[in-house]
């Protein structure tokens, strides 16, 4: 029962280098998302998805980008690394997102610095 | 907008306390409540949920009662072990919104 996978679980990057975080579930969800947990706050969206193909833009999208090749992987990747993108980022899924009483399976979380 | 406002931490209790975590939100719709929990390098697990008004949720001998008059659901357990210790973070979900909305989280330290 791997549910939500994440990798890697930690990185450094110096400031403009690019990188991807990996994301996939093996239960068959449509629903993913990206979030970031900032020392201290609750956890913000950055990008979702509600089926192959298909993404948008959550409430902090700048310097980021998605894609949505497969049922199971949600990549997310940064450009131009930026120290205020020094963060711990989480990927959740859900079977479907438009029954929004659904919780959210969330991954272990990949923490990441810019220097 | 929604928001969900929660204690601040850290919350620093005996073992065998009782335990309150406040919780409140503003919503435009009719959300969904969750409590997750956070155990150190690890990451969200769901405790427990309520989809509608006057709903409790219960896990673990952990509740909290969805409160739609007062905006509220409070998290509550009779008496915290020390395996308890971690971040609380209570969470809205709204048909309108996209994603969870969660508050800032709570820290729960249990001394034996």
């Amino acid at each position: 029962n791997a549910g939500v996978t994440q990798t890697p679980k930690f990185r450094i990057l110096k400031i403009g280098q690019s990188m991807t975080l990996q994301c996939a579930q093996d239960m068959n969800h449509n629903y993913m998302y990206w979030y970031r947990q900032d020392p201290g706050m609750g956890l913000k969206l950055i990008y979702y998805s509600v089926g192959a193909g298909i993404t948008d833009k959550g409430e902090v999208p700048n310097g980021y980008n998605v894609s949505r090749s497969t049922t199971e992987d949600f990549p997310l990747r940064l450009e131009l690394a930026a120290p205020s993108q020094t963060s711990v980022y989480f990927c959740a899924s859900t079977q479907d997102g438009g029954y929004f009483w659904q919780p959210q399976h969330f991954g272990d979380g990949t923490r990441l610095s810019i220097l | 907008g929604n928001s969900v406002t929660q204690m601040e931490g850290p919350v620093t209790l005996s073992e065998e306390a009782f335990l309150t975590i406040n919780c409140t939100y503003t919503a435009t719709g009719y959300p969904s409540l969750f409590w997750y929990v956070q155990y150190p390098g690890e990451g969200l697990q769901l405790l427990l949920k309520a989809t509608k008004a006057d709903d409790k949720g219960s896990n673990k001998g952990f509740e909290a009662t969805y409160r739609k008059e007062t905006t509220s659901f409070h998290l509550e357990k009779g008496s915290v072990q020390v395996s308890d210790s971690a971040v609380y973070f209570c969470a809205l979900s709204d048909p309108k919104a996209d994603g969870l909305t969660f508050g800032k989280g709570t820290h729960l330290i249990i001394q034996p």
